[in-house]
């Protein structure tokens, strides 16, 4: 499976847009991104996934770079909701269907 | 509320017990997956079912084993437990097999090997 590599931990403000950077260079062009959260005592929830083309859901935006070895989640509005582990996640059209968690990204939210 | 439950919310129980955990996925959705969360490795895939077939196999060790029902449910047991197998074990499911499908989780249960 393809790696991410995403920051350890970010803060933001309330009512704020956060912009959470996932970098995956070795990106095949198979491979999905998809972004999933973990809030605080909860098991993982989806937030949004995209292949080549931004994509925009309730929750978030996803911004895909051109080379698509990167994407950024887009929070327009952070919420003290919002405080927990981000994982951006690579997964194969034609590969397992399991996900794969790295380490993500704790975000903060001040009020 | 994601639609998945499991059961039990906690567990206790002593090494070398045999314990099972319940999965009920979201009505409709005939995949489900295992999960086991610990400190030290993180979230780890452990087993896949579709409509009552063994899909795919993660790092799920020998002493665990797991199950789908023809009502769709799943069942994972674990025995000769050991202190290493105290972790949060979350149950997924989705529609169908494919990447495309998100994964619902359920609140997962959490437990304690003494």
């Amino acid at each position: 499976d393809a790696k991410t590599t995403q920051p350890n931990s970010m803060e933001s403000n309330e009512e704020e847009p956060v912009h959470l950077p996932c970098n995956h260079s070795t990106i095949s062009g198979t491979d999905y991104i998809h972004w999933y959260r973990q809030l605080p005592s909860q098991g993982p929830e989806y937030v949004i996934h995209g292949l080549t083309s931004n994509v925009n859901n309730r929750m978030a935006s996803l911004a895909i770079a051109e080379d698509r070895k990167s994407s950024t989640l887009i929070l327009h509005r952070a919420t003290l909701r919002d405080a927990a582990v981000y994982y951006c996640i690579l997964r194969d059209r034609w590969g397992a269907q399991k996900l794969v968690f790295g380490q993500g990204t704790r975000l903060t939210i001040n009020p | 509320d994601s639609g998945v439950t499991q059961t039990p919310k906690h567990l206790i129980t002593a090494t070398g017990q045999r314990v099972t955990l319940r999965c009920s996925p979201r009505s409709g959705d005939l995949s489900v997956y295992w999960y086991q969360q610990s400190l030290d490795q993180g979230l780890q895939f452990l087993i896949q079912y579709y409509n009552g077939e063994e899909r795919a196999k993660g790092n799920i060790l020998e002493r665990f084993s797991a199950q789908q029902f023809p009502d769709l449910h799943s069942e994972l047991n674990l025995s000769s437990l050991e202190l290493g197998d105290s972790a949060l074990y979350f149950c997924a499911s989705s529609v169908g097999p494919g990447v495309i499908y998100e994964q619902y989780f359920g609140p997962g249960t959490r437990l304690t090997v003494t």
